[in-house]
């Protein structure tokens, strides 16, 4: 099993474009979620969502779109880059069950935006 | 608004000491994680605490919850060199999937 996949590894924006972080994961996880992490916060909700077609707002959404077309994929849409948004994006994934061991994490997304 | 925090942020320690790294968090969680991240890399999921009084044993860490306080511990034995990392706890917020997350405690064990 590939697990939580991300791509790609590392990515260098112009301010203003436009990308797509990708998210795919292979064990039929219910839940998936997006995140950032920056240095001295921890790591903050961008997106999530419970199931296809079902997604919502976490903590921080402004500037991120999301889509949920299929259990296995979630992608996050930049729409304009910012500065602001250099960071680390992680993927995360999980059962609904509630005694599930956690969420499995993708190994991350290093955005730089110039 | 789920708030958690993380006390201490940094924390030195001396290899075979004990220590005890602390999780409050503000309103009704059911769920409770403890992640290690090394440098560069991914969240590792240590445990997941579901109810009041869970206690999970690892090797040299163990996790305990307490629902009533609001509070989770991540207790350290005999540090070893290996357990340098960042550790984060992240709650889920009641009625919701959101996952929050306190900003992680950096542990350097010294030989």
């Amino acid at each position: 099993n590939a697990g939580v996949t991300q791509t790609p590894k590392f990515q260098v924006l112009k301010t203003g474009q436009s990308m797509t972080l990708q998210c795919a994961q292979d064990m039929n996880h219910e839940y998936m979620s997006w995140y950032r992490q920056d240095p001295g916060m921890g790591l903050r909700l961008i997106h999530y969502s419970v199931g296809a077609g079902i997604t919502d707002q976490g903590e921080v959404p402004n500037g991120y779109n999301v889509s949920r077309s299929t259990t296995e994929d979630f992608p996050l849409r930049l729409l304009s880059a910012a500065p602001s948004q250099t960071s680390v994006y992680f993927c995360a994934s999980s059962y609904s069950d509630r005694v599930s061991s956690g969420y499995t994490f993708g190994s991350g997304t290093r955005l730089t935006v110039v | 608004e789920l708030k958690v925090e993380q006390n201490p942020l940094f924390l030195s320690m001396q290899e075979g000491k004990n220590y005890t790294i602390y999780c409050n968090y503000s309103t009704t969680s059911d769920r409770l994680y403890w992640y290690r991240q090394d440098p560069g890399k991914s969240l590792e999921s240590l445990f997941v605490l579901l109810s009041n009084g869970a206690v999970k044993q690892e090797g040299r860490l163990m996790a305990s919850l307490d629902t009533k306080a609001r509070l989770s511990t991540l207790h350290i034995t005999a540090a070893v060199h290996d357990l340098s990392a960042t550790y984060f706890c992240a709650a889920v917020q009641g009625g919701s999937e959101k996952l929050v997350f306190g900003k992680g405690t950096k542990l350097t064990v010294n030989p």
